[in-house]
């Protein structure tokens, strides 16, 4: 069945380092892909998507590629805030599965330190 | 535009009592979900409803859960009797149609079952 994958946290990282969290995926189908961040106390927010191979989405200075032949959607941002201190989730959905059902990696905690 | 709405926003129970949780989707979207999101997991469905009629309920633990959307608007998701392994929080998320990507999350409602 589909699966998602990502790093194990916690990333402790200090302002203005630069960020890579990994996510890669399992699918039978074309599935779209996305990051979900979720601020403490919060629901999860969507942070960006891409519906097709090579498509790189982007918000907010974070993006992540949609790698086809290596199954992998990498979110990356290129100087952290203390801001930015939350859980990222990576995420597939595919029409496959039935209801365009939404399968969730199990996130990523990330730390900046000012 | 208001988001998703959720209550209480926390609970704590007993096991062996009952609870259950409310959700009102944003205006006008059909499709509403709930989720069970334990600690350090990804959020994992319980039910997927498309307007009143369920997608989607094959990870609903039927024994003990029960959820519906009578008039294809707001929604409750019921347990009876709660288990210490219920302690989570459960996450109610909406979007537009059944085809669109983006869900919108609500805020989640922290169950402690003691």
């Amino acid at each position: 069945g589909n699966s998602v994958t990502q790093m194990e946290g916690p990333v402790t990282l200090s302002e203005e380092a630069f960020l890579t969290i990994n996510c890669t995926y399992t699918a039978t189908g074309y599935p779209s892909l996305f990051w979900y961040v979720q601020y403490p106390g919060e629901g999860l927010q969507l942070l960006l998507k891409a519906t097709k191979a090579d498509d790189k989405g982007s918000n907010k200075g974070f993006e992540a590629t949609y790698r086809k032949e290596t199954t992998s959607f990498h979110l990356e941002k290129g100087s952290v805030q203390v801001s930015d201190s939350a859980v990222y989730f990576c995420a597939l959905s595919d029409q496959n599965t039935g209801g365009f059902k939404t399968i969730f990696g199990a996130g990523t905690r990330l730390f900046v330190k000012a | 535009e208001a988001g998703v709405a959720q209550s209480p926003r926390y609970k704590i129970i007993e096991k062996r009592q009952s609870v259950a949780f409310w959700c009102n989707p944003i205006s006008g979207h059909a499709t509403l979900y709930w989720y069970q999101q334990i600690l350090g997991q990804g959020p994992k469905l319980l039910i997927q409803f498309q307007n009143n009629g369920v997608v989607d309920d094959s990870q609903l633990p039927k024994d003990r859960f029960s959820a519906e959307r009578l008039k294809g608007v707001d929604s409750t998701l019921k347990i009876q009797p709660a288990k210490l392994e219920d302690s989570a929080v459960y996450l109610c998320a909406s979007k537009l149609g059944q085809t669109y990507n983006e869900q919108f999350f609500g805020p989640g409602t922290r169950l402690t079952v003691l």
